[in-house]
């Protein structure tokens, strides 16, 4: 079974600065996606960015980037010019490519990292 | 275009009533699914709709229950609750089966007292 990994429970950042979120996951599937989603306070979910596996080239999305790598099995999320908007839950979640037995695939999430942004 | 919807957004249940709880998905996404989120366990799948037929369902008790109606939107019933079903309750859809983005609703919190 797959699993996903944020070993930072909690991080701060100042405003203006960059901070990178750690996630690491485990599958023994070649094909998958992986994503990083957005909770603030008023506990609406957002997708940040995403990525698929089969890409070798890093997503981007404005200030959010992620640095992926495969063989680590590692996804990092990297806010640069950080605001206080981005304080949040940040959870980073994985979902296969492949179906197996008709059955859909669900999007499996780690524990979330709390981001603090300090003014 | 709107945003996932669900309502209530909260819900005050004794122990050992049922609940229901109701979301409408995004206009054109025919996909819902359903997930538990707690501070101990964190954010667990419960199951997923599409063309009202449940596709995949997570390990949940058979308390927990779901359907989909033709409009594709979905309910979620927890029969017989418990104190430890307290929790925000998401709703996500996507398009098709085939789309890898899914959007959440705002959820339903729910306390069991």
């Amino acid at each position: 079974a797959q699993t996903v990994t944020q070993s930072q429970p909690e991080m701060s950042v100042q405003e203006a600065e960059t901070v990178t979120l750690s996630c690491t996951y485990d599958t023994s599937e070649s094909d998958y996606y992986l994503f990083w989603y957005k909770q603030p306070p008023s506990r609406q979910m957002i997708l940040v960015i995403r990525q698929e596996a089969y890409k070798q080239q890093n997503a981007t999305e404005n200030r959010f980037s992620v640095n992926f790598q495969k063989a680590a099995k590692s996804f990092s999320l990297k806010i640069s010019d950080s605001q206080l908007g981005d304080a949040a839950m940040y959870f980073c979640a994985y979902r296969s490519e492949v179906n197996y037995g008709g059955a859909t695939n669900k999007l499996i999430f780690g524990t979330g990292t709390l981001l603090a942004v300090q003014p | 275009k709107a945003g996932v919807t669900q309502t209530p957004r909260y819900l005050i249940k004794t122990r050992g009533q049922q609940v229901t709880l109701s979301c409408s998905p995004i206009s054109g996404h025919r996909s819902v699914s359903w997930y538990q989120q707690t501070p101990g366990q964190g954010l667990q799948f419960l199951f997923e709709y599409f063309s009202e037929t449940q596709r995949n369902k997570g390990n949940f008790p058979g308390r927990f229950s779901g359907r989909q109606f033709s409009n594709s939107r979905s309910e979620m019933n927890v029969s017989t609750l418990e104190l430890g079903d307290s929790a925000l309750y998401l709703c996500a859809s996507r398009r098709q089966l085939s789309s890898y983005e899914q959007y959440f609703g705002p959820g339903t919190r729910l306390t069991v007292t």
